[in-house]
């Protein structure tokens, strides 16, 4: 199964808005509605952000939003915040029962 | 709150073998399908293992198939990992983390990792 395929990083400055594409196939992303956003600082464990697509798990800002168009998911951070600057990782659950990650976006804030 | 804590990480030659063990509180541990999750050394993400909660689903990722086992003890609250034949290429942190029972596939709670070296 290949990973998921995500741009290594990205950056934005603070108060602006982001957005962190994460390409799959029909088996995975375009397949289901399985669709999760994680984000990491160093050092620490991920964190779960977004789950099935769009939804927000209790505690996570309301500026973190996810879509999904075909075989293409995307997470959006609204007004960027020093905090925001991470590793962020799409993953998906595929047709062979199975999941795969995207390989990660660093996101940089300046 | 939940808490996941693993252990039995270390340093291993290639070909051995090594348990990993995950603790978990907070949580009805009995209703939660469990996953295992690795991230070898500044690279990315990579999903292992899957049990679910009755133990009668594990699914693994091509590249552990056949030497990874992944098991689980309810009356223990505790998820296991047994490693064998192991590779320098498995050297990575080991995360557990958890999979809602709301019938959805994510990685809800993780814990902290526990790493493993395979080296001579």
């Amino acid at each position: 199964q290949s990973a998921l395929t995500q741009s290594a990083s990205m950056s934005g400055s603070p108060g602006q808005s982001i957005t962190i594409s994460c390409t799959g196939t029909s088996s995975d992303i375009g397949g289901y509605n399985y669709v999760s956003w994680y984000q990491q600082h160093p050092g620490k464990a991920p964190k779960l952000m977004i789950y099935d697509v769009g939804d927000r798990p209790s505690g996570v800002s309301i500026r973190f939003s996810g879509s999904k168009s075909g075989n293409t998911a995307s997470l959006t951070i609204s007004g960027l915040q020093a905090e925001d600057e991470a590793d962020y990782y799409c993953s998906s659950y595929t047709n062979r029962g199975t999941w795969v990650f995207g390989g990660g976006t660093k996101l940089t804030v300046l | 709150q939940v808490q996941l804590v693993e252990s039995g990480g270390g340093v291993v030659q290639p070909g051995r073998s090594l348990r990993l063990s995950c603790a978990a509180s907070g949580l009805t541990f009995s209703l939660n399908s469990m996953h295992w999750v690795r991230q070898a050394p500044g690279k990315g993400l990579e999903w292992v293992t899957f049990i679910s909660d009755d133990s009668k689903r594990k699914y693994y990722a091509d590249s552990v198939r056949g030497r990874f086992t992944i098991s689980r003890d309810n009356s223990k609250n505790t998820l296991y990992l047994d490693m064998n034949s192991l590779r320098p290429e498995d050297t990575a942190v080991f995360y557990c983390t958890t999979n809602s029972p709301s019938g959805s596939y994510r990685f809800d709670y993780w814990g902290q990792g526990t790493l493993v070296t395979v080296s001579s």
